[in-house]
C-alpha cells in the first residue's frame, strides 16, 4: 500500500493557462475525492467519484473545472483558463468500502497562478 | 454561521502537557467524525474516526464525540514536539446527499515546545 500520489506536487502558471493535476489513489479504493485548500482554511469538497461515475458536485466546481477518472483507477483534475483566485492548494482522497467515511488524503499539488 | 467551527490558535504547550483541541458543529445529521493532523505544506493525515457519540482512545489520543451539545474534541496526552502541526476536525452525514463528503473545520495550529 504506497497510500494516495498527487502529480504534479507544485505548478506554477500565468493566469489564462490551463492545467492539469492527476491523482493515483490507494489501490482497490472505489471512491476518490477532490478538495481545495487556501491558506488558513480546511479543505473544502469539489467533487467525488464512485468507480468512474462522478456522483456529486460541489457549486465551487465551476464550469473551469472538470474531473475525470475514465477507469475507474486514476483521476484528472483541469482547470482552464486559471485565475489568481485558483491559487490553492488541490487535494485528492480515496476510501473502499460500503463505509467509506474515512478518507486517505494525497499531499497535494500546490497550484499558483502568476 | 459555519457548519463547523474551530478555533485556528494558535495553541502554544510545554512539552509533556495534555492538550484539548474541540469543534462544534451545527447540522444534527452529522454522524461520522474524523480527525486530521496536517504538517505544513503537506497533506492532512488520518488520525481518529468515531461514529456517533462517545470516545475512542488510540494510543494518546483520545476522541470524544457528545451529540447531545454537538461538540467533539481530540485529546492528547504526554505532548511531543512531533505533535506540532494543525489538527483538522472532519465530519460527514450517514446517509444521503452529502454523505461522503467531508466538511472541514478551519484548523488549529499547535506548537508543543520542548
Amino acid at each position: 500500500d504506497t497510500g494516495v500520489s498527487q502529480d504534479p506536487r507544485h505548478k506554477i502558471t500565468k493566469r489564462g493557462q490551463n492545467v492539469t493535476f492527476r491523482c493515483d489513489p490507494i489501490s482497490e479504493h472505489n471512491r476518490l475525492y477532490w478538495y481545495r485548500q487556501t491558506l488558513g482554511q480546511g479543505p473544502e469538497f469539489l467533487t467525488y467519484f464512485q468507480n468512474e461515475a462522478q456522483l456529486e458536485k460541489s457549486r465551487l466546481l465551476s464550469d473551469r473545472f472538470s474531473a475525470e477518472r475514465p477507469k475507474g483507477s486514476f483521476s484528472t483534475l483541469e482547470i482552464q483558463r486559471t485565475e489568481q483566485g485558483d491559487s490553492a492548494m488541490y487535494l485528492c482522497a480515496s476510501s473502499a468500502g460500503l463505509a467509506g467515511r474515512t478518507q486517505y488524503f494525497g499531499p497535494g499539488t500546490r497550484l499558483t497562478v502568476l | 454561521q459555519k457548519e463547523v467551527e474551530q478555533d485556528p490558535g494558535p495553541l502554544s504547550v510545554p512539552e509533556g502537557a495534555i492538550v484539548s483541541l474541540n469543534c462544534t458543529y451545527s447540522n444534527s445529521a452529522f454522524q461520522y467524525f474524523m480527525w486530521y493532523r496536517q504538517y505544513s505544506r503537506k497533506g492532512p493525515e488520518l488520525l481518529m474516526y468515531t461514529y456517533s457519540s462517545g470516545n475512542k482512545e488510540d494510543g494518546r489520543f483520545t476522541a470524544q464525540v457528545d451529540k447531545s451539545s454537538k461538540y467533539i474534541s481530540l485529546f492528547i496526552r504526554d505532548s511531543q514536539p512531533s505533535d506540532s502541526a494543525t489538527y483538522l476536525c472532519a465530519m460527514t452525514p450517514y446517509s444521503g446527499a452529502g454523505s461522503y463528503q467531508l466538511t472541514f473545520g478551519k484548523g488549529t495550529k499547535l506548537s508543543v515546545i520542548p
